[in-house]
């Protein structure tokens, strides 16, 4: 167990809608990364957030938005939701965001867009 | 080119078996890297750091050359349950802990 918990484990959308996920960070981390996974491959990056602050994004539409709270807990938002969002979504978090330091992975949510 | 890249199998070997996993990697992610293993749907976790110098971790041998951008992991005699997804995961220099991960490698391990 990583002491990292996200919520809901699986969800089920339809095109157009809005979806927020949730993630908990473990005890005493200020970072949390959030990656998409499509079927087959491996996870991309989406965005991390640094103490409230997003700290690096990678190639995903504005669409794909964040938030983290002072707790360090975080939520992953998509609007306007296509079929290609289907995916399951990690959240990682981490002591800090220095390139050392280790991530610990959720069990992650299975968004699927019908 | 994709950042990391890796053949995506899937190998189906018996018990017993050594089995090498082979990946390349671009400039864009060439600060560290390491192996995850991912079971079905499930998230990744990390299975070893890959060294220049080389590194054993029990029946697991990771290499990295810098030369070539090309790193390996090498399973000895393989159990039923190293049956997994082998992710290769490189990281950008820049100064955050951001994670490049390839599209993973199947490996089946049979009786």
């Amino acid at each position: 167990e990583t002491g990292v918990t996200q919520s809901p484990t699986h969800l089920i959308k339809t095109r157009g809608q809005q979806v927020t996920l949730r993630c908990s960070s473990q005890s005493g981390h200020n970072t949390v990364s959030w990656y998409q996974q499509a079927l087959g491959q491996g996870p991309q990056f989406i965005f991390q957030y640094y103490r409230e602050e997003e700290n690096g994004r990678g190639n995903f539409p504005p669409r794909f938005s964040g938030l983290q709270f002072p707790n360090y807990s975080s939520e992953l938002n998509v609007n306007a939701l296509e079929l290609d969002d289907s995916a399951l979504y990690l959240c990682a978090s981490s002591l800090g965001r220095g390139e050392n330091e280790k991530l610990f992975f959720g069990s992650g949510t299975q968004l699927s867009v019908l | 080119r994709k950042e990391v890249e890796q053949d995506p199998g899937p190998f189906n070997v018996p018990e017993g078996a050594t089995v090498a996993f082979n990946c390349t990697y671009s400039n864009s992610a060439s600060q560290s890297f390491f192996w995850y293993r991912q079971d079905c749907r499930k998230e990744p976790k990390l299975l070893m750091s890959v060294y220049s110098s080389g590194n054993e971790d029990g029946r697991f041998t990771a290499q990295l050359n810098r030369a070539s951008q090309y790193i390996s992991l090498l399973i000895r005699d393989s159990k039923l349950s190293d049956s997994a997804t082998y992710l290769c995961v490189g990281t950008p220099s820049g100064g955050y802990n951001k994670l490049i991960f390839g599209a993973g490698t199947r490996l089946a391990v049979h009786p």
